[in-house]
């Protein structure tokens, strides 16, 4: 079974960059695409990205110019970084393992973390 | 961007009884490989979010089947048969055609 775990400080100064890390065990984080999702306190769900490898990654438009995301296959981690955070940054920050395409068929988000909080507050 | 709209936003249900939740897209979701690329999740009070139907109408792993799912092109439907307890909380429809977008969640309780 897949299990993916968020780590990363929990608060983040106004104008600095945010980072995670989730690590992946029972199965090897190149096999499959991996995203990125976020969803401040009380709201709905937001998508961050989607990597496959580190020069595959696929961004949310309306974050594209602040986000990056990677990995490192030998610790089994992919990792987030969004610059220049605001307060609306302020969210709990999930990883989920997003598949696609699978013997002919198409899932997302089969598995989740159990999220980390980040606030952004100086 | 394709933007998905719930409807109701909230649902108060007895147990035992039936439940729908609409979920509407501004553009078809059908791909040209024949595939319709519609989700549900249920987000349980405290949990993260789980997957229940994938392409419009398959329960995932472990899913009751009184969760249902169709739809076709933008306008879909979440059908749980008989509610229970267990199934409150948010649920949010998805979609992967291009990119990734949820819909603003409903919320269930139970009355």
């Amino acid at each position: 079974q897949v299990q993916l775990q968020e780590s990363g400080p929990g608060l983040v100064k106004p104008s600095e960059t945010l980072s995670l890390t989730c690590t992946v065990s029972g199965g090897s984080i190149s096999s499959s695409y991996w995203s990125w999702l976020r969803q401040p306190a009380g709201k709905g769900l937001e998508w961050i990205g989607r990597i496959y490898t580190s020069e595959s990654a696929t961004y949310n438009p309306s974050l594209k110019s602040r986000v990056t995301m990677s990995l490192d296959t030998s610790k089994n981690q992919l990792s987030l970084k969004v610059r220049s955070v605001t307060a609306a940054d302020t969210a709990v920050y999930y990883c989920a393992r997003d598949p696609g395409m699978v013997r002919g068929v198409v899932t997302a988000f089969d598995y989740w973390g159990q999220g980390t909080l980040v606030t952004v507050s100086s | 961007d394709i933007v998905l709209t719930q409807t109701p936003l909230s649902l108060s249900v007895t147990p035992g009884q039936p439940a729908s939740i609409s979920c509407k897209s501004s553009q078809s979701l059908l791909h040209s490989d024949g595939k319709t690329y519609l989700y549900w999740y249920l987000q349980k009070p405290g949990q993260s979010p789980q997957l229940l139907i994938y392409e419009v109408s398959s329960r995932f792993s472990g899913v009751p089947d009184r969760f249902s799912g169709s739809g076709s092109g933008t306008d879909f439907t979440l059908k749980i048969s008989r509610v229970e307890a267990e199934d409150v909380g948010v649920y949010y429809c998805m979609q992967a055609i291009h990119l990734r977008t949820f819909g603003q969640g409903t919320t269930v309780e139970i009355k």
